[in-house]
């Protein structure tokens, strides 16, 4: 099955600095690679995703880049802001519903005012 | 927040003892998932289902049971809970459009196993 490692496990940033989270995935097959964000106690929230047709996205301050040669993608946080503050899950899988995705073990990021 | 909820919000429960978690989502999606958060793990698949009475096992499925004899209502059993089966459970459904399908969390349901 699908296999997904994330780093780092924490990471603290200056307020305006920039926060890179990467991942890698194992399964080949894989095609869709989403990001969650959670605050504490709340469910995950999808705040970006990606299909392998595409190599970056970007939506305001976060982009997300996608390298599928080399089985891994990255979150890109700009401009960063204490209510980034979070934990974030990376997560791959198939753009159907049948294949159900894989998760991260999740990075926390703490973004120090 | 997609039309997910969850029963209950919160149990405690004694080891032996059966316990069944209820997702519940109005927007007639075809797929539905339960997962369970548990710290250092991320998400971890139980269950997944497909469509009514169609469903299939996760990475973490030992000691679970589904059911989904509606579309909205897709039901978590712990036959008999165990300490290690205490966790976070969310449910999440899978919504189509144009790009694909986008999966999206229920609020969860924190259980306690003593």
């Amino acid at each position: 099955g699908e296999n997904v490692e994330q780093h780092p496990s924490t990471l603290s940033v200056q307020e305006g600095d920039s926060a890179v989270i990467k991942c890698t995935y194992s399964d080949s097959a894989s095609n869709y690679f989403p990001w969650y964000k959670q605050e504490l106690g709340k469910r995950p929230q999808l705040i970006i995703d990606i299909r392998s047709n595409v190599g970056e996205k970007k939506d305001q301050r976060i982009a997300v880049t996608l390298n599928k040669t080399a089985k891994h993608f990255s979150l890109h946080i700009t401009e960063t802001q204490p209510e980034d503050s979070a934990v974030y899950f990376c997560a791959a899988g198939g753009d159907t519903g049948r294949r159900a995705l894989t998760f991260g073990s999740g990075t926390r990021l703490q973004v120090q005012p | 927040d997609a039309g997910i909820t969850q029963s209950p919000r919160h149990k405690v429960t004694e080891t032996g003892t059966p316990v069944t978690l209820r997702c519940h989502q109005t927007e007639n999606h075809r797929y539905m998932y339960w997962y369970r958060q548990d710290p250092g793990h991320g998400l971890r698949l139980i269950h997944y289902s497909y469509g009514v009475k169609d469903t299939d096992k996760g990475e973490v499925s030992d000691g679970y049971s589904v059911s989904r004899s509606k579309t909205e209502d897709f039901l978590l059993t712990l036959e008999s809970a165990t300490s290690s089966q205490t966790s976070v459970y969310f449910c999440a459904i899978s919504e189509r459009h144009p790009g694909g399908e986008t999966q999206y969390f229920g609020p969860g349901t924190r259980l306690l196993v003593l």
